[in-house]
């Protein structure tokens, strides 16, 4: 099945720089890599996502970027804010058997004043 | 505009016992995932459901473990015997469509003493 990998575990940046987040996927089939934000006791929150048809994908602040050849993704974080403080959790989903999502292991962001 | 609902938000359960937990989809959607997600852990995949149907329950452990998402009335994913081991916290997400965006519930989280 489906294996996905995710670096850095943790990551601490002062605020307003960037932060970037790598994550690899085994599965050359996968077509569906969406990244979603959980704070501390809340549901995770899709923040962006994007689908094996484009390279890069751009939304204010946050942008990710896809390399099929190489299956990895990237989510790129700039201007950083204490907010942005949480868990972030790439995924990886193949077509077929309804997308079920295969999560990487998180990385602990903190923003720092 | 409710999103996806879950209840109880916290269950305390004895070893032995029994543990339903209830999700509710966003409105328009009929595809339900449950998640498992262990302290410090990522979400781990267990089944996923349309209406009356199981479409796939690979991540399900086989005993102990159903779900079921009927006609009428929400999903409910039900843990017969708990043990230490259930401990969790169980979130569910919905979607409008097998390839589709997955929304997120606010979990249950699950404690057996």
């Amino acid at each position: 099945g489906e294996n996905v990998e995710q670096h850095p575990s943790t990551l601490s940046v002062q605020e307003g720089d960037s932060a970037v987040i790598k994550c690899t996927y085994s599965d050359s089939a996968s077509n569906y890599f969406p990244w979603y934000k959980q704070e501390l006791g809340k549901r995770p929150q899709l923040i962006i996502d994007i689908r094996s048809n484009v390279g890069e994908k751009k939304d204010q602040r946050i942008a990710v970027t896809l390399n099929k050849t190489a299956k990895h993704f990237s989510l790129h974080i700039t201007e950083t804010q204490p907010e942005d403080s949480a868990v972030y959790f790439c995924a990886a989903s193949k077509p077929g058997g309804g997308n079920k999502l295969t999560f990487g292991t998180g990385t602990q962001l903190k923003v720092e004043l | 505009n409710a999103g996806v609902m879950q209840n109880p938000r916290h269950l305390v359960r004895r070893r032995g016992q029994e543990a339903r937990l209830r999700c509710s989809p966003m409105k328009g959607h009929s595809h339900v995932y449950w998640y498992r997600q262990l302290p410090e852990e990522g979400l781990k995949f267990m089944v996923y459901l349309q209406k009356e149907n199981i479409i796939d329950e690979s991540g399900m452990p086989k005993e102990r473990f159903s779900a079921e998402f009927p006609k009428e009335g929400p999903s409910i994913l039900r843990i017969q015997q708990v043990v230490r081991g259930d401990s969790a916290a169980y979130f569910c997400a919905s979607s409008s469509g097998g390839a589709e965006t997955q929304y997120f519930g606010p979990g249950t989280r699950l404690l057996v003493l």
